[in-house]
């Protein structure tokens, strides 16, 4: 069975640049999660889907990030401008259903300079 | 609110000593708890879980961990350890009334010397 795929796996941009992640989760999963890893600390839910509708979008910053799983399978996290403290690490993952084990993909490492 | 507190960012330990990562929640509320491992450039890998039952949970690669209710802690043990588990841990907890939102401890890295 494939695992979380995500793209690309480094990304480096200059501040006011914008950039996309994308995440393709394990076939069949409905739930797919947007996480932030900053250097040092545990990863930080940005967003959460349930098929292509949000349940959680609580902690995503909407003034630059957007994100969108518009057929229930595949989604893109952008962030537009980026600002230095964007430079982190972005983990997708799926799980079957809400409440079911989470898998993580490899993550987008992102450096803003 | 919950939040996740792991005691000890950085744990080092020779190859075949026992270790203990330490991690304790603060929640009123039931949770569910699990931990996390993360090698050096991948994903998580979730090692084991508590949801509910036996207070002693065994996970892969010869892990296991404790829910302790009244200390609020779900501590991570290994017997003995080898090089290989060098690595990131985190600690992880969901409320059990708040759909699968989890929140993470800041992670201990487990360094393993020989």
């Amino acid at each position: 069975e494939a695992g979380v795929a995500q793209s690309p796996r480094y990304k480096i941009i200059e501040k006011r640049q914008s950039v996309a992640f994308w995440c393709n989760p394990i076939s069949g999963h409905a739930t797919l999660y947007w996480y932030q890893q900053i250097l040092g600390q545990g990863p930080k839910l940005l967003i959460q889907f349930q098929n292509n509708g949000v349940v959680d979008d609580s902690q995503l910053p909407k003034d630059r990030f957007s994100a969108e799983r518009l057929k229930g399978v595949d989604s893109t996290l952008k962030i537009q401008p980026a600002k230095l403290e964007d430079s982190a690490v972005y983990l997708c993952a799926s799980s079957l259903l809400a409440g079911y084990e989470q898998y993580f993909g490899p993550g987008t490492r992102l450096t803003v300079t | 609110a919950q939040s996740v507190t792991q005691l000890d960012s950085q744990v080092p330990v020779f190859e075949e000593a026992p270790v203990e990562l330490r991690c304790n929640y603060s929640s009123s509320v039931s949770v569910y708890l699990f931990w996390y491992v993360q090698y050096p450039n991948q994903g998580l890998q979730l090692l084991l879980k508590y949801l509910s039952g036996s207070t002693l949970v065994k996970g892969i690669n010869g892990f296991e961990a404790e829910f302790n209710k009244s200390q609020t802690s779900f501590h991570l043990r290994k017997p003995s350890v080898h090089i290989s588990d060098t690595a990131e841990y985190f600690c992880a907890v969901i409320l059990n009334n708040a759909g699968n939102m989890l929140t993470f401890g800041g992670g201990t890295r487990l360094m393993v010397k020989p």
